[in-house]
């Protein structure tokens, strides 16, 4: 049964750091990953998909990388802004509907 | 497109009654997701659609809780009769092909 692990649980940085957000996977036989943003009382937005055959995907600050073999992912988020503030869960998908981590709330301090 | 529509946003009912959740996915998307989100467990899957037959329905918690697709266009979760242990968010979402999940809102439902 796949499991998805994200470090650390909760993150507080001041503006304008980078940072980098850790999930690991227990099964390596994915077809993809997703990065989402679930910010308070609100639903889950999508910020990047990995397919399994590629290395990474980069959308403005974000940048998400995948090393199957290993089962680990990150989420580079660089010069981090108060606005990046929110809950970021990490999701795989392989042979069965996406398996979510209980995510990583990070705080940015300005 | 309008994206992944639920209704109620919010429910709150008494312990005992019949509780619906409403999803409409995007159209041309043949997959629908039913998942939980509680603090304690995070999002949990509870059931699956592909093409409106459901495929996987194990982490449906008891046979209280059910969900229909009659049409590629509406999916309902029923849980009949409810208690205070259900309150928690209820997200659908939809994908095509099982890549790139889009979710709706949610539904926050309260049982007193």
């Amino acid at each position: 049964k796949q499991e998805v692990t994200q470090i650390p649980a909760a993150l507080s940085v001041p503006e304008g750091e980078n940072l980098v957000l850790n999930c690991s996977f227990t099964d390596s036989a994915i077809y993809n990953l997703q990065w989402f943003r679930q910010d308070p009382g609100k639903g889950l937005t999508s910020l990047l998909l990995i397919q399994s055959s590629q290395r990474e995907q980069t959308s403005g600050r974000l940048n998400a990388s995948l090393d199957k073999s290993s089962g680990r992912s990150t989420l580079y988020i660089a010069a981090s802004q108060p606005g990046d503030s929110a809950t970021y869960l990490c999701a795989v998908a392989g042979n069965t509907p996406l398996v979510f981590g209980k995510g990583t709330r990070l705080s940015v301090i300005a | 497109d309008a994206g992944v529509i639920q209704s109620p946003r919010h429910e709150v009912t008494e312990m005992g009654q019949e509780v619906t959740l409403r999803c409409k996915p995007i159209s041309g998307h043949d997959y629908l997701f039913w998942y939980r989100q509680t603090m304690m467990r995070g999002l949990e899957l509870l059931i699956y659609f592909n093409n409106n037959v459901p495929i996987d329905d194990s982490g449906m918690p008891e046979d209280r809780f059910s969900a229909k697709m009659p049409n590629a266009s509406f999916s309902t979760l029923k849980i009949q009769p409810s208690e205070p242990r259900d309150s928690a968010v209820y997200f659908c979402a939809s994908s095509f092909t099982n890549y790139g999940y889009t979710f709706g809102s949610g539904t926050r439902l309260t049982v007193v």
